[in-house]
């Protein structure tokens, strides 16, 4: 059971927009900064944004993040089959003293 | 170009000991930089099992604290993680990654991890 709940998985078609949602409480993602990561099972994760907002270079536009109190949404607009992967939110928990991962969301492109 | 390649015995016997290396390159151990380890479980999401700073300072995941231990080779640039008495359940991908900070901290570059299975 993961600290941070994320839908197990989204889809949409290509070119479409789809959002993911990581809900957490006080102890983490209210309080402290969001993280979200793309991931191919076997290979490296890949840093999308840090700091709940932030991409680092390299990572297009198409990929945005907000937070709103305990909750933050991660969105993919011009959806490609590229774009298929698990995506993990992760965010430090105060009460834990411990970095926490959410559950994973599973994306498919249709 | 900062690279992370973990390494270690693929298997691992039940009570016995995981012990993985994490060769850094293009970057130092010793830098203003915590490191840390994150492994999968499989068909399971990713798990923060600890992290460590250039002083040697450590933070472990309170539900493995017990069992595991992290350490810095400074000589060889490598990064350190120790887990005794293991089980199945310790069976995943190991993935070694360094942590920035923004606020809170971030992983921003991973090795290609790699898959230990505890197992007789």
């Amino acid at each position: 059971q993961s600290v941070l709940t994320q839908p197990p998985s989204v889809s949409a078609a290509p070119g479409q927009r789809v959002t993911i949602s990581c809900s957490g409480s006080d102890s983490n993602v209210k309080y402290n900064s969001v993280s979200w990561y793309q991931h191919l099972p076997g290979t490296a994760p890949k840093l999308l944004i840090f700091g709940n907002n932030k991409r680092p270079s390299g990572i297009p536009d198409r990929f945005s993040a907000s937070k709103s109190g305990p909750t933050a949404t991660l969105g993919i607009t011009g959806l490609q089959t590229g774009d298929e992967a698990d995506y993990y939110c992760a965010t430090w928990d105060s009460s834990l003293s411990a970095a926490v991962f959410g559950g994973g969301t599973k994306l498919t492109v249709l | 170009q900062v690279q992370l390649q973990e390494s270690g015995p693929g298997l691992v016997k039940p009570s016995g000991t995981l012990s993985l290396t994490c060769i850094v390159s293009g970057d130092s151990v010793s830098s203003n930089n915590w490191w840390t380890w994150v492994r999968q479980p499989p068909g399971k999401g990713l798990e923060w099992i600890g992290e460590i700073f250039h002083s040697g300072t450590t933070n472990y995941n309170p539900s493995l604290k017990t069992r595991v231990t992290m350490s810095l080779d400074k000589s060889k640039n490598e990064v350190s993680l120790q887990v005794n008495f293991v089980t199945a359940a310790d069976t995943a991908m190991y993935y070694c990654a360094r942590e920035m900070y923004s606020i809170s901290p971030y992983f921003d570059l991973w090795g290609q991890g790699t898959l230990v299975t505890v197992s007789s």
